[in-house]
């Protein structure tokens, strides 16, 4: 069955310090995936897409940078964290679930603080 | 204007009751509509694909109007678990490299 993993679920980091988070997902192949932020209280904001290894989509310019070294591995970066950063970071895979039919599936998100 | 817009609410309601969101999507290359559910301080979860014929789920009914570019969740005789926020999402695109566009929910609080 398919199952979608990322770290950390918490994170607290200084301003100007760098960022790296990481979502795999197992179970399946070639996935699409997707990385959204979520300010409190807001909706989710598309930030970057990728239908394939280096293949990546930025919907929003900003401070952060996503790669996608291996099929099933996508990566959400920052080489120097703003305030305005913090958030819910919300990883996702678009497929086939073998239960629950066809969507996009999260990971269990990070929550970003930068102070 | 956003992509997808939802009415944010919050909805208030006692339990029992019958309470219906509504969604527009303004992009004509949004293929297909879902409906998700996202509690608090929690990852989004697939509630039910939207279809134009319907699509029922026991006490939840979606509906799509390619034509007016509308799509609307019913929800019968709520739950006190059925208080969360629900998410209008499109998927846009035909081929595999598709965007997933969210609104930003609407929040529904179910009263005893």
């Amino acid at each position: 069955s398919q199952t979608i993993h990322q770290w950390p679920a918490t994170l607290v980091q200084p301003v100007g310090s760098p960022l790296s988070l990481e979502c795999t997902v197992e179970g399946t192949s070639n996935p699409n995936l997707y990385w959204y932020r979520q300010a409190a209280g807001r909706g989710l904001q598309l930030l970057f897409y990728s239908v394939g290894i280096g293949q990546i989509s930025s919907e929003v310019p900003q401070n952060l940078s996503a790669s996608r070294p291996q099929d099933r591995q996508f990566i959400l970066s920052s080489k120097k964290l703003l305030l305005s950063d913090s958030g819910f970071y919300l990883c996702a895979w678009r497929g086939y679930m073998d239960r629950g039919g066809f969507g996009a599936f999260f990971g269990q998100g990070t929550r970003l603080t930068v102070v | 204007r956003k992509e997808v817009e939802q009415d944010p609410g919050p909805f208030n309601v006692p339990e029992g009751a019958t309470v219906a969101f509504n969604c527009t999507y303004s992009n004509s290359a949004s293929q297909s509509f879902f409906w998700y559910r996202q509690d608090c301080r929690k990852e989004p979860k697939l509630l039910m694909s939207v279809y134009s014929s319907g699509n029922e789920d026991g006490r939840f009914t979606a509906q799509l109007n390619r034509a007016s570019q509308y799509i609307s969740l019913l929800i019968r005789d709520s739950k006190l678990s059925d208080s969360a926020t629900y998410l209008c999402v499109a998927f846009q695109g035909y081929s595999s490299a598709s965007k997933i566009i969210f609104g930003s929910g609407t929040r529904l609080s179910i009263r005893p």
